[in-house]
This record gives structure tokens, sequence and C-alpha cells, in this order.
């Protein structure tokens, strides 16, 4: 089974900042690879489609990249909105699989 | 616009069923697949199954066949899971979503109901 690990589990950063999620697959899994953010009590939001493909309405802060086994998400500039956690899905494998999320505050 | 409600929050004992359903609109609900993930404080987000709303296939995760039915009602667009034998750690909260082909391959999930709270106790 295709493993997927987020890092860090949990950051704190100021607005403005540049903020760097990574997600690392197990197996190679080419571009199949989307991320979601998720506020309490709310179901996950796509933000990131195929590693890299902005999700319409999404603001243009978010970006993806990667291939293969190693991704991540930047956030070019936090801002308030943007606290919750993120996760990773690999769709390459049958039994598609998530990080563990990183949580990310605002300080 | 595209919506998916889900039944909502029920309490139920270990060794009993449960049935969850996903009332979707604002699009074809025979062009999109429908996935079904829970949420738990253990495992986070965990993918339990997925059907072809237009064939009515399936398909499972290992760890949930053989406890885990999907079905569809094409003539009012709503997709139903029931999970059987239930125990405590079927805590959760149950989501449906809408699998969205990339054109680059690969799914993603781009629709999501509210989610449904499952609490499993005795």
């Amino acid at each position: 089974d295709i493993q997927m690990t987020q890092s860090p589990s949990s950051l704190s950063a100021s607005v403005g900042d540049r903020v760097t999620l990574t997600c690392r697959s197990s197996q190679r899994i080419r571009n199949y690879l989307n991320w979601y953010q998720q506020k309490p009590g709310k179901a996950p939001y796509l933000l990131i489609y195929a590693a890299s493909r902005l999700q319409s309405g999404v603001p243009s802060r978010f970006s993806g990249s990667g291939s293969g086994t190693d991704f991540t998400l930047t956030i070019s500039s936090l801002q308030p909105e943007d606290f919750g956690t993120y996760y990773c899905e690999e769709s390459y494998s049958n039994s598609r699989v998530f990080g563990q999320g990183t949580k990310v505050e605002i300080k | 616009q595209v919506r998916l409600v889900q039944s909502g929050t029920e309490v139920t004992k270990p060794g009993a069923s449960v049935k969850v359903s996903c009332q979707t609109s604002g699009y074809t609900f025979t062009d999109y697949y429908l996935h079904w993930v829970r949420q738990t404080p253990g495992h986070g987000l965990e993918w339990m199954g997925r059907i072809n709303p237009n064939s009515g296939a399936t398909e499972f995760a290992p760890r949930f066949q053989g406890r885990i039915t999907l079905t569809r009602d094409t003539s009012i667009s709503t997709a139903s899971m029931d999970l059987t034998s239930l125990r405590s750690e079927d805590t959760a909260v149950y989501f449906c979503a809408r699998a969205h082909l990339a054109d680059t391959g690969g799914y993603f999930l781009d629709y999501w109901g509210q989610g449904a709270l499952i609490t499993v106790s005795s």
C-alpha cells in the first residue's frame, strides 16, 4: 500500500509569511496528487489537483509542485483565513490514501 | 450550483448497521463517480469506497470489504452508504464527495457533502 507522509505536522506563521508544506509518497505516483484545506467542523476543500493545477476559485497565493514521490504546497503570503489543516491525497492507487495532515496556525 | 447534502447525525450501538445518504443536485448525477471518505481522530481521512452512479459498479478499500454496501438511486440523484457490524472504532464523520477526472490523469474530489457524524456507543 502507498503511504503518504506530510511534514511538518503543524506550524505557526505570521500573516504575510511564505509557507511551504511537504508531502512524500512511498511509491512513485506521477502527478496524481491533490491538496485539500479543512477547517474545524467543515468538509475538506480542494485547493490543488494533479500536483500543480489550481482549482477554480482558489486564490493564486496557493501553488503546488512536484512529481513522482515528492510534492509541495506553497502559500506565497499567508492570510488570516488560511488557518486550518492541509491534507495531501494520492489518486494513483485504487485505494486513495490521504496524508496525516499539517495544521497551520496564524501567529 | 453543485450540492451534496447528507443525512444527519446518528447514535447507534455496537453490532448495529447505519445508512448514510448523499443527495446531489446541480449536475448530471450519472456523469461523476461518488466516493465515501470518513474521518476519525485515530486514522485521519480514510477512503472507504466509490460507486459509479451510471452502472452501479462499486469498489471498496480492503479494510471495509464485507461490511460496506454502496448503492444509488438515479431517479432522485442520491447515493447511500451502508456500514454493518459497527464497533466503537467506526465512530467518525462520514463524507460523500464527487470525483472529477483531471485532464492529465487521476481523479480529484471537487465537491463534498457536509459530513454525517455517526457515533457508535453502548
